[in-house]
């Protein structure tokens, strides 16, 4: 099966700087690629997610690239804020299947 | 935004015990989901459910493990022993299936599970 990693699993930054996670999958089927951010104690929720036809999606401060090639996808935070500071957990699915999760990464803006 | 409720937010049982964990999805959403995430950090997929069925399930899924939504009710995911190793958060999620936000995951705030 799909198996997604995440290659930092802590990141600090200072604010105002910008901050990129990055993460690897492993099967080429993988077509949709999602970001969610879980703050302390809470749940997780979706923030960006990016699909296989494109290699480049913007939402405000968050970019998402994907290099199918690679097989690798990041998301870059500009202008980072100390709300920013959460778990981000990227995540790889074949359309209609279950979503395979990377372990996380905390991400700690510091003022 | 769309909303996924999860009742209990916090479950204590002793080991061997039954114990259900209860999800109220997104009304319009048709694809349920439980994963477990151990240490705050891995989240790691159980099961999901569509039409009446378990569609998919990982190896965590064990026999122990059962789900159902009866009747368009809670979605449930029913452990039964429980064991130690069943310690976890427990997050419920939902999607709609179609549409443009058809693979968007929405989650509950989880269901802290304590087995002593």
């Amino acid at each position: 099966g799909e198996k997604v990693e995440q290659h930092e699993s802590t990141l600090s930054v200072r604010e105002g700087d910008s901050a990129v996670i990055n993460c690897t999958y492993t099967d080429t089927a993988s077509s949709y690629f999602p970001w969610y951010k879980q703050e302390a104690g809470k749940s997780l929720h979706f923030v960006i997610d990016i699909r296989s036809n494109v290699d480049r999606k913007q939402s405000q401060r968050l970019i998402v690239l994907l290099d199918k090639k690679a097989k690798r996808f990041s998301l870059h935070i500009t202008a980072t804020q100390p709300e920013d500071s959460a778990i981000y957990f990227c995540a790889a699915s074949m359309s209609n299947n279950r979503i395979f999760f990377g372990d996380g990464t905390q991400l700690v803006v510091k003022p | 935004g769309p909303k996924v409720l999860q009742i209990p937010s916090h479950q204590i049982i002793d080991m061997g015990q039954m114990v259900t964990l209860n999800c109220d999805p997104v009304s319009n959403h048709l694809y349920f989901y439980w994963y477990k995430q151990i240490l705050g950090q891995q989240m790691e997929f159980l099961v999901n459910f569509y039409n009446g069925k378990v569609m998919e399930k990982s190896k965590l899924f064990k026999d122990q493990f059962s789900v159902e939504r009866p009747d368009g009710s809670y979605f449930t995911l029913k452990i039964q022993p429980t064991a130690l190793e069943d310690s976890a958060v427990y997050f419920c999620a939902s999607r709609t299936g179609t549409g443009a936000s058809a693979e968007t995951l929405y989650f509950g705030s989880g269901t802290r599970l304590t087995v002593l």
